[in-house]
């Protein structure tokens, strides 16, 4: 148990919809990750919050939004669906800045 | 334009031999690099990690090589568990431009089966 926690671990929903992917980080840890995990382009990092704020940004879809709440929980928002978009999302966390992360179990979605 | 490679998709190992996975990546401002290991319904774990300052990391089991001239790294598991078995992933950093060491960039993974 790395003591990130997503939620939900699986979802199935029909293109054009919109989701939205929560993460809870391990207690203390400030950095929040998303990485997204499909068949062709195996995982790739999407965007990275520190203490709230944005700190880095991957090949994120504009279609796709992530926020980081006081609280240090992350969401992910993942709208106008297409079949693409069907992969894994992970989310990850760190005490700081650096590439040892912390990976929860990841969400799998699936848009038909 | 795959920056990091990991050429062998899967490697047999018998137990108590060495298991060598190999790594190699294109992009030289990457400074920063990490060995993932990942079973199946569960999310990546990271494992060991090595700084371009450096040529090799220990820690225990596990060492990871550094050839900066070739762009290559390698992870040796000595001596190989069953419980070895997973995916392992290959994944490099850079804090060029200010960015943070967590946005990896991994390789596809190679598929370690470690044989009783």
């Amino acid at each position: 148990d790395s003591g990130v926690t997503q939620t939900p671990k699986h979802l199935i929903t029909a293109t054009g919809q919109r989701v939205t992917l929560r993460c809870s980080p391990r207690s203390g840890d400030l950095s929040v990750y998303w990485y997204q995990q499909s068949l062709d382009q195996g995982l790739q990092f999407l965007i990275q919050y520190y203490n709230g704020e944005e700190r880095a940004k991957g090949n994120i879809l504009e279609r796709f939004s992530a926020q980081q709440f006081p609280d240090l929980h992350s969401e992910l928002n993942l709208s106008s669906l297409e079949l693409g978009d069907s992969a894994l999302y992970f989310c990850a966390s760190s005490v700081g800045i650096t590439g040892e992360l912390f990976f929860g179990e990841g969400s799998r979605l699936t848009v038909l | 334009d795959q920056q990091v490679k990991q050429n062998s998709p899967s490697l047999s190992v018998q137990e108590g031999r060495i298991s060598i996975l190999n790594c190699d990546y294109t992009n030289s401002m990457f400074d920063y690099f990490l060995w993932y290991k990942k079973y199946p319904a569960e999310g990546p774990t990271f494992l060991i990690s090595i700084s371009s300052i450096k040529d090799k990391n220990e820690d225990g089991r596990f060492t990871v090589f550094l050839n900066k001239s070739a762009k290559h790294l390698s992870l040796h598991i000595v001596p190989s568990q069953p419980g070895d078995s997973a995916v392992y992933f290959c994944a490099a950093s850079s804090r060029a431009g200010g960015t943070s060491y967590g946005k990896l960039t991994f390789g596809q993974g190679t598929i370690l089966t470690v044989h009783p």
